[in-house]
C-alpha cells in the first residue's frame, strides 16, 4: 500500500467539460507526480510537484494544469476535456529521503465522450 | 534524454519455465532503473530497482534483474514461472537526485500457461 488515494476512481464526462482529479497522501511526502497510461505508450508524465505551490511540466502537459496548495493534495485539472484525454491516470509519490523511487496510487479511469 | 525499449509486448511461458523480459535503456547520466508490475485494474507495484550498488538486483516474488552497462540492458528474470505472475511488466529509467522523473517502456504482458 503506497498510502495514496485517488478520487474519483472512475469518471465519465463529456467533451468540453472541466474535470478535476485528486491525489491524496497522508504522510507529508514532498514529491508527487501525475501520469497517464495508454495502450502502447506505457506511462507518460503529465506534471509533477516538488512542494507546495511548486510544480513543473512533464512530457505530455498540454491540456492539463495542476495545483498543490497543501502538501497532502495534488490536483490535476482538465480545463476542457477532449476525447484524446480518455485514459487511466495515476498519481505517484516518493517517500522520505528516497526521492528516486516512485510509489503509485490505484488510478482513475477517465472516459471523455 | 532518457528512453526505454521493452522488446516484446506479449510474452507467453509455461508454468515452471524461465521468465525473461527484456529492457534496454538510453540515458545520458548513470541511470536508476526500475521494474514495476501491474495486475489488472490496479496501480503499479515496485518489483526491484538498480541504484549502482550491485549489478544483480533481487526483487520481490522471486524476480531479479541484471544491469549490464556494456549492453545498456536491464532484463528481468525469474527461474520458474507461476500462474500468479501473469501481469503487465514495465521497465523505467530515471536520473539521480530529487524530483527524479521516470521514463517508462511500453510494457510487456506476461501470460503463464499450464
Amino acid at each position: 500500500d503506497a498510502g495514496i488515494t485517488q478520487s474519483p476512481r472512475h469518471k465519465v464526462t463529456e467533451t468540453g467539460t472541466p474535470v478535476t482529479l485528486r491525489c491524496h497522501q497522508t504522510e507529508n511526502h514532498r514529491y508527487m507526480y501525475w501520469y497517464r497510461q495508454d495502450p502502447g505508450h506505457g506511462l507518460r508524465l503529465i506534471h509533477y510537484s516538488y512542494g507546495v505551490k511548486d510544480t513543473d511540466k512533464g512530457e505530455v502537459s498540454d491540456g492539463y494544469s495542476v495545483s498543490r496548495s497543501k502538501t497532502e493534495d495534488f490536483l490535476l485539472t482538465l480545463e476542457s476535456a477532449t476525447s484524446s484525454q480518455t485514459s487511466v491516470y495515476f498519481c505517484a509519490i516518493t517517500k522520505g529521503a528516497d526521492t528516486d523511487t516512485q510509489y503509485f496510487g490505484p488510478g482513475t479511469r477517465l472516459t471523455v465522450l | 534524454a532518457q528512453s526505454v525499449t521493452q522488446l516484446g509486448s506479449h510474452v507467453s511461458v509455461s508454468e515452471g519455465a524461465l521468465v525473461l523480459l527484456r529492457c534496454n535503456y538510453s540515458s545520458s547520466v548513470p541511470p536508476y532503473l526500475f521494474w514495476y508490475v501491474q495486475y489488472p485494474n490496479q496501480g503499479l507495484q515496485l518489483l526491484l530497482k538498480y541504484t549502482s550498488a550491485a549489478t544483480l538486483v533481487k526483487g520481490i516474488n522471486g524476480f531479479e534483474a541484471e544491469f549490464k552497462k556494456s549492453e545498456t540492458s536491464f532484463h528481468l528474470t525469474k527461474p520458474s514461472a507461476h500462474m500468479s505472475d501473469a501481469a503487465e511488466y514495465f521497465c523505467a529509467v530515471g536520473g539521480t537526485g530529487g524530483g527524479n522523473k521516470l521514463t517508462f517502456g511500453t510494457g510487456t504482458q506476461l501470460k503463464v500457461e499450464l
